[in-house]
């Protein structure tokens, strides 16, 4: 069965850049069947979708990190990224990656465990 | 705050059952099928429970359904059992070009008595 785990720093001190990566087993992200995105729950509050990528490499951001976001994709790998620039302590966060279903529905059916990263100096 | 408006807590005895409302506009909930719910116990990631308004993945009992009319979802809990005490949140689809942005709801604690 298809498993994500995130992997990364789990800290990150202000104006820098968080940088995730997620490695998909049981599963091939150049199928094309999926899109992948990130998404992120600060401590006690609820989810907020960053953006999804396609196996092609193209991408969607949530217009409110936009500027400061960019997601990639390693085909060979397996992998996809998250880069979050200029972090500040309102970024701390439980990162997830997550398979999502479009380009069906966007519908998040399967999850990594969530690495948290906090941002401090 | 967030797109989507829930309740913050929900709570039912076993055996009754359970309806959580998730509110947007005609932008999000209202104008698409694409509404989802996921299920979080504490220090978990979430579950899909459903998806596209109405549909169970595998695996997701049938006591768990959802519905929408106008501008808000909701799912409903029948059957309470203990192991249904968790948070939900519900996400809509909110348009755009390459089938774009995804918004959350703020999440309700459900629980079971």
């Amino acid at each position: 069965q298809v498993q994500l785990q995130e992997s990364g720093p789990g800290l990150v001190k202000p104006s820098q850049t968080l940088s995730l990566t997620c490695t998909v087993s049981g599963g091939s992200i150049s199928s094309g069947d999926y899109y992948w995105s990130w998404i992120r729950q600060p401590p006690g509050k609820g989810l907020e979708w960053i953006g999804y990528i396609y196996y092609s490499g193209s991408t969607y951001y949530n217009p409110s990190l936009k500027s400061r976001v960019t997601i990639s994709v390693d085909t060979s790998k397996n992998q996809f990224s998250l880069k979050l620039s200029s972090v500040t302590a309102a970024d701390t966060a439980v990162y997830y990656c997550a398979r999502d279903q479009r380009p069906r529905g966007p519908a998040f059916d399967i999850w990594g465990q969530g690495t948290m990263v906090t941002v401090s100096s | 705050q967030s797109a989507l408006t829930q309740p913050p807590s929900a709570s039912g005895s076993p055996g009754q059952s359970v309806t959580i409302s998730c509110t947007g506009t005609s932008s999000d909930v209202g104008g698409y099928n694409y509404v989802s719910w996921y299920q979080q116990h504490p220090g978990k990631a979430p579950k899909l429970m459903i998806y596209e308004v109405s549909k169970r993945p595998s695996g997701v009992p049938d006591r768990f359904s959802g519905s929408k009319s106008g501008n808000t979802a909701s799912l409903t809990v029948s059957g309470l059992q203990a192991e249904d005490e968790a948070d939900y949140y519900c996400s809509s689809y909110a348009g755009s070009n390459n089938f774009g942005n995804v918004v959350f709801g703020g999440g309700t604690k459900l629980t079971v008595l």
